[in-house]
């Protein structure tokens, strides 16, 4: 099976929570990415987490990780029209490359 | 973070040709990669720019179908030859300065006719 996996498509109203969800089957991933991307741009970087972290906040985006049943979820808070976009998942081992969900088309409707 | 300036942006090329993609990132970097995203597709790693010497390929790419140079720490090329429609894509350059990081460029959109 896949790496990463990610639902294909979230849709929310504006001033909702958006939660997205991802799965990986690695244990030994360090590091998991929250990354955005808008139709014709590259890739944001949102957020980061350390594999021997639950959780971290930052404004408007809380990560929590599950080490434990390998399940990572990025809640935006207050969610705008802005934010929708692609939202990719990815993991990473020490210095090595990034694995990559298929990400989760988030659309936010007035 | 590191500030990536990836040219071009997007280009239409023809089938049969080569492009060269450049990535200029504005402080020394570690690492940096190639990644392509095909439409409606996720990210899928390419290549690692080594500098100083031959980038290292993933399952699938070949040095001869994309060519890679990486002459300092700030700079590197990735170019696709003998372009195909199947080419059309998203190129990404990717770099990382620790364990840590993970910083995109904005992107070189493809498209081969």
């Amino acid at each position: 099976g896949e790496d990463v996996e990610q639902s294909l498509f979230l849709s929310v109203r504006e001033g909702d929570s958006s939660v997205i969800n991802c799965t990986y089957t690695d244990s030994s991933s360090t590091y998991l990415y929250w990354y955005k991307q808008e139709p014709g741009a590259g890739l944001q970087l949102l957020t980061y987490i350390f594999s021997n972290m639950d959780m971290k906040q930052d404004q408007r985006l809380t990560v929590l990780l599950n080490k434990k049943d390998k399940h990572l979820s990025l809640r935006i808070a207050d969610t705008q029209t802005g934010d929708s976009a692609i939202y990719f998942c990815a993991e990473k081992k020490g210095y090595s490359t990034l694995t990559f969900g298929k990400g989760t088309m988030l659309l936010v409707s007035p | 973070s590191a500030v990536i300036s990836q040219k071009p942006s997007r280009d239409i090329c023809q089938r049969g040709t080569s492009l060269t993609i450049q990535c200029q990132v504005d402080s020394q970097v570690t690492m940096m990669f190639w990644y392509r995203q095909q439409p409606g597709q996720s990210l899928t790693l390419i290549a690692t720019a080594n500098q100083g010497s031959e980038a290292t390929y993933e399952s699938g790419f070949v040095i001869d179908k994309f060519p890679i140079s990486r002459p300092n720490l700030t700079f590197s090329t990735l170019t696709v030859s003998n372009m195909s429609p199947e080419d059309s894509s998203i190129y990404l350059c990717s770099v990382g300065q620790s364990d840590t990081e993970a910083f995109f460029g904005q992107g070189t959109r493809l498209t081969v006719v």
